[in-house]
């Protein structure tokens, strides 16, 4: 069962362009969530997060937004640049679950130059 | 060191065989994390050290997995008679004790198992 759904397995944007990923949940006991960056070889990298009593949140070029009604959270990009290439994985968790956290499969982004 | 170190990077194994994988985490960084990443899939729990606490095992798939931890240093993930399906990255993360979920995570070790 994949409480963490990331659909689309890639996506494509020009540079400069916004790059938009997306992340539904199922578990409507998530209440904290955050999104990693991984290049190839190499780890994961926290890039932003966001709590269940937020509705968005914002780092520079990277912006969170989470609606709970919906349980869909989005990553969004602006403007994307080549460096932004990488796989996006959203991750999911909750108080009572510890500091375990659920991920999504993941969406590789390509931003051509 | 200055991050999170995995070795090997790469195993492969013969089916049937153990294997060893190991995890030096961020000096300080009382909590540890192991979690595995099969092909076209997310990054799945497998354990979690947090000081000196029992361990969370909750996410091994069987008795044929286990890790140690010395202290709040080196951990070692142990798969015992390896099955094509252990055939993952297997990713250690390890985190400071005043950040929930601030893992930093090492690059990996990549099991092939033939």
């Amino acid at each position: 069962d994949q409480q963490v759904k990331q659909n689309s397995p890639s996506l494509s944007v020009q540079e400069g362009r916004i790059s938009i990923l997306n992340c539904d949940y199922t578990n409507s006991m998530f209440d904290y969530f955050l999104w990693y960056k991984k290049y190839p070889a190499e780890g994961p990298t926290f890039l932003i997060s966001i709590s269940s009593i937020k509705d968005k949140n914002e780092d520079g070029r990277f912006t969170v937004f989470l609606n709970k009604s919906a349980k869909h959270l989005s990553l969004h990009i602006v403007p994307s640049q080549p460096g932004d290439s990488a796989v996006y994985f959203c991750a999911a968790s909750y108080k009572e679950y510890g500091n375990k956290l659920v991920f999504g499969a993941g969406t590789i982004l390509r931003v051509k130059s | 060191g200055a991050g999170v170190s995995q070795s090997p990077s790469n195993k492969v194994t013969e089916k049937g065989k153990d294997v060893e994988l190991r995890c030096d985490p961020i000096s300080g960084h009382t909590a540890l994390y192991w979690y595995r990443q099969r092909l076209g899939q997310g990054l799945e729990f497998l354990i979690y050290f947090q000081g000196n606490s029992a361990p969370d095992k909750s996410g091994l798939p069987s008795d044929r997995f286990s890790a140690e931890r010395t202290g709040e240093s080196v951990s070692t993930l142990t798969i015992q008679r390896t099955q094509q399906e252990d055939s993952a990255v297997y990713l250690c993360a390890s985190s400071p004790p005043w950040t929930d979920y601030g893992y930093t995570f090492g690059s990996g070790t990549r099991l092939t198992v033939v």
